[in-house]
């Protein structure tokens, strides 16, 4: 079954830096999108990027273009999310997910990690 | 970009009743619409795609229309497990941006 478990959350002081892994299994992962999704507390899902299945194509919301990296390595079954100049506004849950399919056109969520949480706090 | 807007906010329903959520996209998206539900404390979880497309697993009396700029989902006959907020998502272009939420609660 598909397994998607998220890691290295934690508290960052603003300004701060975090990476963010996710591992991927039950699935062939280099022929699937991969997102990544947040949640404040007590508020809405937010889009945050998505990658190709062969990482050639990146796609970043507004608020954390410039400052997130989204990538991928298919050789490890991993995606990752770089965050640099974290602000408070990012603190949330982090939602590692896979596209339905390969294609753009196929870029709905199918199935959610478990999540990982990142507070930006000083 | 193109903003995604559900209505209502919440609803409060009896078990039975027929539950309607619209979402609206400010362009047009064709049919590239996927709903979710997110039941409290857990993880979303994919219920429609394509508009009208039930996901594997996901139970009957949840039903998705519309194309172009106008969707709605549909669950016929409430259950006391569909308490959750439900979102819809865009996924034709970037950003792939989700509605709202609209908060279920049974009456």
């Amino acid at each position: 079954q598909v397994q998607l478990v998220e890691s290295g959350g934690g508290v960052v002081q603003p300004g701060g830096s975090l990476r963010l892994s996710c591992e991927a299994s039950g699935f062939t992962f280099s022929y699937y999108g991969m997102h990544w999704v947040r949640q404040a507390p007590g508020k809405g899902l937010e889009w945050v990027a998505v990658i190709s299945y062969d990482g050639s194509n990146k796609y970043y919301a507004d608020s954390v273009k410039g400052r997130f990296t989204i990538s991928r390595d298919n050789s490890k079954n991993t995606l990752s999310l770089q965050m640099n100049s974290l602000r408070a506004e990012d603190t949330a849950m982090y939602y590692c997910a896979r596209a339905g399919g390969r294609s753009s056109t196929t870029w709905y969520i199918a199935y959610w990690g478990q999540g990982t949480r990142v507070t930006v706090s000083s | 970009d193109i903003q995604m807007t559900q209505s209502p906010s919440s609803l409060s329903a009896s078990v039975g009743d027929r539950v309607t959520i619209t979402c609206r996209a400010s362009q047009d998206i064709r049919n590239y619409l996927a709903w979710y539900q997110q039941k409290p404390g857990k993880v979303p979880n994919l219920l429609i795609y394509a508009a009208s497309t039930l996901q594997s697993g996901v139970p009957s009396r949840f039903s998705g229309s519309g194309s172009g700029t106008d969707f709605t989902l549909t669950i016929s006959s409430l259950q006391p497990e569909d308490v959750a907020t439900f979102y819809c998502q865009n996924y034709y272009s970037a950003p792939w941006t989700f509605g709202q939420g609209t908060k279920v609660e049974i009456k």
